[in-house]
C-alpha cells in the first residue's frame, strides 16, 4: 500500500501570509496527487487534482506542484476562510489520504 | 449539481451489523464509480471501498475486506455499505463520494455530509 505523509501536522499563520504544506508518498505516484480542504463538521472539498490542476471555482491563490514522491500545496495570501485542515490524497493505486495539516491562526 | 445524502449510522456493539445508504440526486448516478470513505475523530480520511457504475466490480481497503460489502441500486440512485462484524476501530463518520475525472486524473467530488457510526460496548 502507498503511504502518504504530510508535514507539518499543524501550522500557525496570519491573514496575508504565504503558506506551504508538503506531502510525501512512500513510492512514486507520478502526478496522481489531489489536495482537499476540510472545515469543522463538513466533508472535504477538492482544491487541486493531478498535482497542479486547480478545480473549477477554487481561488487562484491555491496552487500545487510536485511529481514522483514529493508534493506541495501553497496558499499565496491567506484569507480568513482558508483556516481549515488540508489533506493530500494519492489516486495512483486505489486511494490513500495523508493525516492532515491543520492551518490555524 | 449532484447531491449525496447518507443515512443509516448509529450506535452499536462490537460484532454487530449495520447498513449505510447514500441517496444521489441531480446527475446520472449510474455512470459513475462511487466510493465510501470514513474519518475517525481527529484523523485523516480513509478510503473504504468503491464500486463500478454497473455494480460488477468493487475494491476494498484491507482493513474491511471480508466484513464490508459495497453495492448499488441504479434504479433507486442509491449506494449501500453493508458492515458486518463491526469493531471499535470502525467507529467514524462515513461519507459517500463520487469519483470525478479531469484531464485523466480522478478525485472525489462531491461528498455527502456523512453519517456517524459508533461501535462501543
Amino acid at each position: 500500500d502507498i503511504q502518504m505523509t504530510q508535514s507539518p501536522s499543524s501550522v500557525s499563520a496570519s491573514v496575508g501570509d504565504r503558506v506551504t504544506i508538503t506531502c510525501r508518498a512512500s513510492q512514486s505516484i507520478r502526478t496522481y496527487l489531489n489536495w482537499y480542504q476540510q472545515k469543522p463538521g463538513k466533508a472535504p472539498g477538492v482544491l487541486i487534482y493531478g498535482a497542479s490542476r486547480l478545480q473549477s471555482g477554487v481561488p487562484s491563490r491555491f496552487s500545487g506542484r510536485g511529481s514522483g514522491t514529493d508534493f506541495s500545496l501553497t496558499i499565496s495570501s491567506l484569507q480568513p476562510e482558508d483556516f481549515a485542515t488540508y489533506f493530500c490524497q494519492q489516486s495512483y493505486s486505489l486511494y490513500t489520504f495523508g493525516q492532515g495539516t491543520n492551518l490555524e491562526i | 449539481e449532484m447531491q449525496l445524502v447518507e443515512s443509516g449510522g448509529g450506535l452499536l456493539q462490537p460484532g454487530g451489523s449495520l447498513r449505510l445508504s447514500c441517496a444521489a440526486s441531480g446527475i446520472t448516478f449510474s455512470t459513475y464509480w462511487m466510493n465510501w470513505v470514513r474519518q475517525g475523530p481527529g484523523k485523516g480520511p480513509m478510503w473504504v471501498a468503491h464500486i463500478s457504475p454497473d455494480g460488477s466490480s468493487a475494491n476494498y481497503a484491507d482493513s474491511v475486506k471480508g466484513r464490508f460489502t459495497i453495492s448499488r441500486d441504479n434504479a433507486k440512485n442509491t449506494l449501500y455499505l453493508q458492515m458486518n462484524s463491526l469493531r471499535v476501530e470502525d467507529s467514524a463518520v462515513y461519507y459517500c463520494a463520487r469519483e470525478t475525472y479531469g484531464s485523466g486524473y480522478n478525485f472525489f467530488d462531491p461528498w455527502g455530509q456523512g453519517t456517524l457510526v459508533t461501535v462501543s460496548s
